[in-house]
């Protein structure tokens, strides 16, 4: 069965320290694997997708086959990045999001 | 930038009563989806949508819950005969691809549904 796991709920972390939000997944096949953010009051977006290889807001995220893992992370953490954040998997060929359920991330001032 | 639009935002309901949610998706857009999102719990699929059927749908999409594209604009969710379990943040989400072939899904808002 295809499961995303996100251990933390919520991450606190001081500005300008550095951010790692953890995603593991359980899935046979090759993944595509996703990052959505929910701002405060706002929709569900994507932030980044590991297809992509792209740096989105200072946040990147690598596949790893071996640790089944996308961590997302972000070297210094600015307080407009307070959000949710969803790690979501699809299986290749299907149409649906797997999500996890979200950490929450907290950044000090 | 065009977004997917949702009414109501908020939806109070009887125990027993018929309800639809209704949503426009991105016009271009030929993937239309429906989620859950209970409070406190994941995001969880409901269906899937393309080409006038049902694509793909969950196990807790049974026989209560069904979708239609009345229009060429507006996709509706339609439950039934509402429980109390149905509860929740309800989200649409339109797409131009497969998910599973790296196509983002662009969400709505949400209609929060309570059930009494």
């Amino acid at each position: 069965a295809q499961r995303v796991t996100q251990p933390e709920k919520l991450l606190s972390v001081f500005k300008g320290a550095p951010v790692e939000l953890k995603c593991n997944y359980s899935y046979s096949g090759s993944p595509e694997l996703f990052w959505y953010v929910q701002y405060s009051r706002q929709r569900l977006q994507l932030l980044l997708r590991h297809i992509s290889r792209e740096s989105i807001k200072g946040f990147t995220a690598d596949l790893n086959k071996g640790e089944t893992s996308f961590h997302l992370k972000k070297p210094f953490a600015q307080e407009e990045d307070s959000a949710m954040y969803y790690c979501a998997l699809s299986a290749s060929g299907t149409y649906k999001y797997i999500f996890g359920t979200g950490t929450r991330l907290k950044v000090l001032a | 930038e065009p977004e997917v639009t949702q009414t109501p935002s908020h939806q109070v309901t009887q125990m027993g009563q018929e309800v639809i949610l209704r949503c426009v998706p991105i016009s271009n857009h030929l993937y239309f989806y429906w989620y859950r999102q209970i409070l406190g719990q994941k995001v969880e699929f409901l269906v899937s949508f393309y080409n006038n059927e049902i694509s793909e749908k969950s196990e807790i999409f049974d026989d209560q819950f069904s979708v239609e594209r009345p229009d060429g604009s507006n996709f509706t969710l339609k439950i039934r005969s509402t429980k109390l379990e149905d509860s929740a943040m309800y989200f649409c989400a339109s797409s131009a691809g497969l998910a599973g072939d790296s196509y983002e899904q662009y969400f709505g808002p949400g209609t929060r549904l309570t059930v009494t």
